[in-house]
């Protein structure tokens, strides 16, 4: 019954093909967001859903494209893998849009780009 | 602009002692305050919000973090550390724009001594 799953746990690929991430929540939430970790830690937002609706879309390389086909789901599709793009990619849900509700995070994925 | 900051990379503690990682903002309005932990390959877990109200926030594992709008800070703190403590800590604070973001720290990495 985990609350926010991610699929696959690791993922190593050569550059230049394409991989995607899959992501669920079963919290009913109504938000859901990637972020991406990099090496030293820090978290940074990629984008974010509301019921399905693309509310953020911070400055990432078109390459990566989201896709939500309904509010439980959120997938992450990269094209043209590229070495910077190693990193551990986190899924997480929350209620509402507002920033108020704490998210709840899925357990990541370690992407390594050979 | 608006910002958060852990002005520690890492805290050191003996068990038993109490804790304290830093934290500190800079917002427009009232801030939304957070903490989370990350343990080891894992996923970020919420401890405790700060909206409104009582300025001493209690959350999970014993944690609480005080809200010093004085001095623009949102300390976490705990009265007597546990080996099991030892994880990095995110301090992050809403975006007060348009699509309410979290803005994070950098972490800071807690090791409790045996």
């Amino acid at each position: 019954d985990t609350a926010v799953s991610q699929t696959p746990k690791y993922l190593v690929t050569q550059m230049g093909n394409d991989k995607s991430i899959k992501c669920e929540q079963n919290l009913g939430h109504d938000t859901m967001y990637w972020y991406k970790q990099d090496s030293k830690k820090f978290l940074k937002i990629m984008f974010s859903y509301n019921n399905k609706e693309l509310i953020i879309n911070e400055t990432v390389p078109n390459r990566f494209s989201p896709k939500s086909p309904d509010k439980a789901h959120l997938n992450l599709h990269i094209n043209s893998l590229e070495l910077g793009d190693s990193a551990v990619y986190f899924c997480a849900s929350s209620q509402g849009q507002r920033g108020d509700n704490e998210q709840f995070f899925g357990p990541g994925t370690r992407l390594t780009v050979l | 602009a608006q910002s958060v900051a852990q002005p520690e990379d890492q805290v050191n503690v003996a068990e038993g002692n109490p804790l304290t990682v830093k934290c500190t903002y800079s917002v427009s309005g009232n801030p939304y305050l957070f903490w989370y932990v990350q343990y080891p390959n894992r996923g970020l877990q919420f401890l405790l919000k700060y909206i409104t109200g009582d300025n001493l926030v209690k959350g999970s594992y014993g944690f609480e973090a005080e809200f010093n709008k004085s001095q623009t800070s949102f300390h976490l703190k705990k009265p007597s550390a546990l080996v099991s403590d030892s994880a990095l800590y995110f301090c992050a604070v809403r975006d007060m724009g348009s699509n309410y973001q979290l803005i994070w720290g950098a972490g800071t990495k807690l090791i409790i001594k045996p």
